[in-house]
């Protein structure tokens, strides 16, 4: 099956730096990789996704990147700022309509100090 | 106008009981799916389900069993609950042709 790797596990920076997660995945099939943050006591919230035809795809700061090639993609949030505080979860599946089966990243911890 | 909810928001139970968690969307959605974080934040599907397929993550026991209603509907039971079962459990539903999916805001099932 899928495996998705992420790093690093917990990111800290200042208000105004740009941060980057990375993710890698096995399965050269997969061809969709979402981006999710959860906030504290909420549930995941799609920020941010990719599809395999596609190498970048930017929406004002946050910028997601992707390898076919190398099979890894990189979320790039940047201006940080203390809102951005969050657990940011990547994804990756194949195939389109309800039967896609995602596999997630274990999550990287952002903390942006003020 | 909540999208997608969950209830109960928190569950406490002795190991042994049986219970279940009730999701609903708003949204029209197609499919709609359960998904288990553990203390670490790992989440891992368990469920995948529409009006003609579910999808079972093997992994999961079969303890566990989805039941729909209604295509807003897709209730989670627990049978014979267990100590590794305490986690927070999210609900999710998606359109039937789209890969984004939406989630609830959880329910935190702590078993003692």
């Amino acid at each position: 099956g899928e495996n998705v790797e992420q790093h690093p596990s917990t990111l800290s920076v200042q208000e105004g730096d740009s941060a980057v997660i990375k993710c890698t995945y096995s399965d050269s099939a997969s061809n969709y990789f979402p981006w999710y943050k959860q906030e504290l006591g909420k549930g995941p919230q799609l920020i941010i996704d990719i599809r395999s035809n596609v190498g970048e795809k930017k929406d004002q700061r946050i910028a997601v990147t992707l390898n076919k090639t190398a099979k890894h993609f990189s979320l790039h949030i940047t201006e940080t700022q203390p809102e951005d505080s969050a657990v940011y979860f990547c994804a990756a599946s194949k195939g389109s309509g309800g039967s896609y089966i995602p596999t997630f990243g274990r999550g990287t911890s952002l903390i942006v100090h003020p | 106008d909540t999208a997608v909810s969950q209830t109960p928001k928190y569950l406490v139970t002795q190991m042994g009981n049986d219970k279940s968690i009730k999701c609903e969307q708003n949204l029209g959605h197609d499919t709609m799916y359960w998904y288990k974080q553990d203390s670490k934040k790992f989440l891992k599907i368990m469920f995948s389900y529409n009006n003609k397929e579910l999808i079972i993550n093997e992994t999961v026991p079969n303890r566990f069993s989805p039941k729909s209603p209604d295509k807003a509907h897709l209730n989670l039971h627990i049978n014979s609950l267990e100590l590794g079962d305490s986690a927070v459990y999210f609900c999710a539903s998606s359109q039937a042709r789209e890969d984004t999916q939406y989630f609830g805001p959880g329910t935190r099932l702590t078993v003692l």
